[in-house]
Order: structure tokens, then C-alpha cells, then sequence
């Protein structure tokens, strides 16, 4: 079952900030939030994950809906190496469950 | 990536055959994972395991089964390898558990059953 919906594309100018959307309406008390991104023949990597603060690090921000049932991964300034599938992830347990991510390009 | 290696890389078996593929960990998290990545369904859970021993299963792990005898080591076996199982193949761990502190990934195993 999708815990996540994400749209299945984004485009964005490089140097610009890039806002990722994503849908969790039936998010849990203990769920997290995590967001991997997952470049080409490459094992998806850990962005960023939170609770229900909003959370910066050095790769991004994760601003998180007062409700939790939404959040949006924000991505400071494109680069080209930014280009990436971007997973938007509850987890339960010990377990993530993925869904198909919303494939990012980026135009220089 | 670093502390995380799966071997092989590549594989090409034929159907009906036992495959066995290996994830090897130099962190000593005590998570370990095994998922498969299709098209169209992003990754899925095929079976966990949560320490030495002790295995469990995910969401596709019909097929499958999994050891593990020491903490570094998780290996996955294709009991009867059947062209449904062609797909990419990624261990992860992680410590203590994924809610917190999340994965680390292998670079993956591209397993191609003809």
C-alpha cells in the first residue's frame, strides 16, 4: 500500500531553489519522514529526515505540514548533479516503505 | 558505499537455479535489509533481519530466503531462480533500527534470470 504520493516528475532551473512535494494523509504519531534520492545505478542515499520540527542540513531542508500529513523537501539551489529520484519515505517499524519517487531534472 | 559492499555486482543465471547473493557490512550495525527495485514499484522489502539469527520477513519474500551467522554477513538465496526475479537487488543497514537514524545502501546486485 502507498503511504506516500509523490508527483512522478519535476523540472528545474540549475541555481535555483527546488521545492518536492509530498502526500502522507495517513501518517501515524510515531511515523518519520525521511526523503533518499537515488542517482543513476546507485543505491538510494539518505537527504534528510525528521519528526515534526523542520529540519536543515548541509544537503537540504525539510519543511514539515503542522498536521504532518504533508511535507516538502527543499532543495536550495539546484545543481546539475542534484538530478536524481527523490523518495519520500514514512517508516514503521523497522521498516521504510518506499514509493516510486518523483524523478528530478534539472536544465542548466 | 563505504562499509557496505554486495558481491556480484552482475549475475546472468538461468532459470530453475539456486542463486545466492551477499551483503557484507564493516559497521557492525546490527540492521540488515535486502530489497529488490522494479520499475514502476520502486524498492520493496524482501527480508530484514534484526541480528545475528534472527531473521523476518518484508512485503515480496516468497522465493527468497536469507541467513545470516555473523553480524557482517547477510546473504539472500533464490531458492529456484524464475525470470520474475530478474531485477536490481540492494542491501542496507542500519543502527539501532531504520525509524531514527535511516539507511545506508549498497550500490546493488543487477541479477538477470533467462
Amino acid at each position: 500500500d502507498a503511504k506516500t504520493t509523490q508527483p512522478n516528475s519535476m523540472e528545474s532551473n540549475e541555481e535555483e531553489p527546488v521545492h518536492l512535494p509530498c502526500n502522507h494523509s495517513t501518517i501515524s504519531g510515531t511515523d518519520y519522514i525521511h526523503w533518499y534520492r537515488q542517482l543513476p545505478s546507485q543505491g538510494p542515499e539518505y537527504v534528510i529526515h525528521g519528526l515534526t520540527s523542520n529540519v536543515n542540513n548541509r544537503m537540504a531542508s525539510l519543511a514539515i505540514a503542522e498536521d504532518r500529513k504533508s511535507s516538502t523537501l527543499i532543495l536550495h539551489r539546484a545543481t546539475l548533479r542534484d538530478a536524481a529520484v527523490y523518495y519520500c519515505i514514512l517508516s514503521t517499524g523497522n521498516q521504510f516503505y518506499f514509493g516510486t519517487g518523483t524523478s528530478l531534472t534539472v536544465i542548466p | 558505499d563505504a562499509g557496505i559492499t554486495q558481491s556480484p555486482r552482475h549475475k546472468v543465471t538461468e532459470t530453475g537455479t539456486p542463486v545466492t547473493l551477499r551483503c557484507h557490512q564493516t559497521e557492525n550495525h546490527r540492521y540488515m535489509y535486502w530489497y529488490r527495485q522494479d520499475p514502476g514499484h520502486g524498492l520493496r522489502l524482501i527480508h530484514y533481519s534484526y541480528g545475528v539469527k534472527d531473521t523476518d520477513k518484508g512485503e515480496v519474500s516468497d522465493g527468497y530466503s536469507v541467513s545470516r551467522s555473523k553480524t557482517e554477513d547477510f546473504l539472500l538465496t533464490l531458492e529456484s531462480a524464475t525470470s520474475s526475479q530478474t531485477s536490481v537487488y540492494f542491501c542496507a543497514i542500519s543502527s539501532p533500527g531504520p525509524t531514527n537514524y535511516g539507511y545506508t545502501f549498497g550500490s546493488g546486485t543487477r541479477l538477470t534470470v533467462v
